[in-house]
C-alpha cells in the first residue's frame, strides 16, 4: 500500500527564515500533489497544487517542488511569519480519484 | 459563497448511541468526501461521492458506518452502534472534480465515551 511520510518531528524556525517541510511517498505514483494547512480546531484549507510534470510552483510566499524521480515534494515558506505556524499536510492523488493524506508537520514560527 | 458547513460541531455520547453527522457541500461541488481524523493515524479517507453516488468506501471501518447523500446539497454519516474506538474528528469536504482542491468543513468533534 502507498505510503506517505512528513517531517516526523515538529519544525521550529525564527521569524524571517525559510521554513522547508518535507513529504515522501513509496508505492505510488501520483498524477499530482497538493498542500494544505490546517489550524487548531479547522478544517485543512488548500495552498498549492503541483502536477506530475511540473517541477516548480510558487504563489506569494510559497515554493511547491515535486520529484517524481526521488518521490518527494517539498515545501517552503519564505520569510516566514508567526501567522504561518501551523500544521502542514500534503496529499497524493492519482488518475484513479484515489487520494491520501500525510499525517501533517506542526511548524512554529518564533518572532 | 457559504463554505462546507458540517453539524454538530462536537458531539458527546455513549458507547451503543446512535450517531449522526451531517453535511452541506458547497453549491455545484460534484464531489463529497468523509474523512476522519485522529493524532494517531492521521486524515483517513472513510468513503466520496460523486453526483450523490458513492464512488469508494473502502476506507470505512466497519458495518457500523454507513453514508448517504439523498441529494447535492446533503450528506450524513451514521455510526450505529457507537464505540468510544470511533472518537475523532470527522471531516466533510467538497470539490468541483476529483482532481481539484478540497474545500472541508471545520469538522464535527467526536466523543464516544
Amino acid at each position: 500500500s502507498q505510503k506517505i511520510e512528513q517531517n516526523s518531528e515538529a519544525l521550529n524556525i525564527q521569524e524571517g527564515k525559510t521554513a522547508t517541510l518535507t513529504c515522501n511517498y513509496t508505492n505510488y505514483s501520483p498524477a499530482y500533489l497538493q498542500w494544505y494547512r490546517q489550524d487548531p480546531g479547522r478544517g485543512p484549507v488548500f495552498l498549492l497544487l503541483i502536477r506530475e510534470n511540473e517541477k516548480e510552483k510558487r504563489k506569494e510566499r510559497l515554493k511547491v517542488t515535486f520529484d517524481t524521480t526521488l518521490k518527494q515534494s517539498l515545501f517552503h515558506i519564505t520569510a516566514s511569519q508567526p501567522a504561518d505556524s501551523a500544521t502542514y499536510l500534503c496529499a497524493l492523488g492519482g488518475t484513479g480519484n484515489q487520494f491520501y493524506f500525510g499525517t501533517g508537520t506542526s511548524l512554529t514560527v518564533i518572532p | 459563497d457559504a463554505g462546507v458547513i458540517q453539524s454538530p460541531r462536537h458531539e458527546v455520547t455513549e458507547m451503543g448511541q446512535e450517531v449522526t453527522l451531517r453535511c452541506k457541500p458547497i453549491s455545484g461541488h460534484d464531489y463529497l468526501f468523509w474523512y476522519r481524523q485522529t493524532m494517531m493515524r492521521g486524515l483517513e479517507l472513510l468513503i466520496y461521492f460523486n453526483n450523490n453516488v458513492p464512488i469508494d468506501d473502502s476506507g470505512m471501518p466497519e458495518d457500523r458506518f454507513s453514508a448517504k447523500m439523498p441529494n447535492a446539497s446533503f450528506s450524513t454519516l451514521k455510526i450505529q452502534p457507537s464505540e468510544p474506538r470511533d472518537s475523532a474528528v470527522y471531516f466533510c469536504a467538497s470539490s468541483s472534480n476529483s482532481n481539484q482542491p478540497q474545500h472541508f468543513g471545520d469538522g464535527t468533534r467526536l466523543s464516544i465515551l
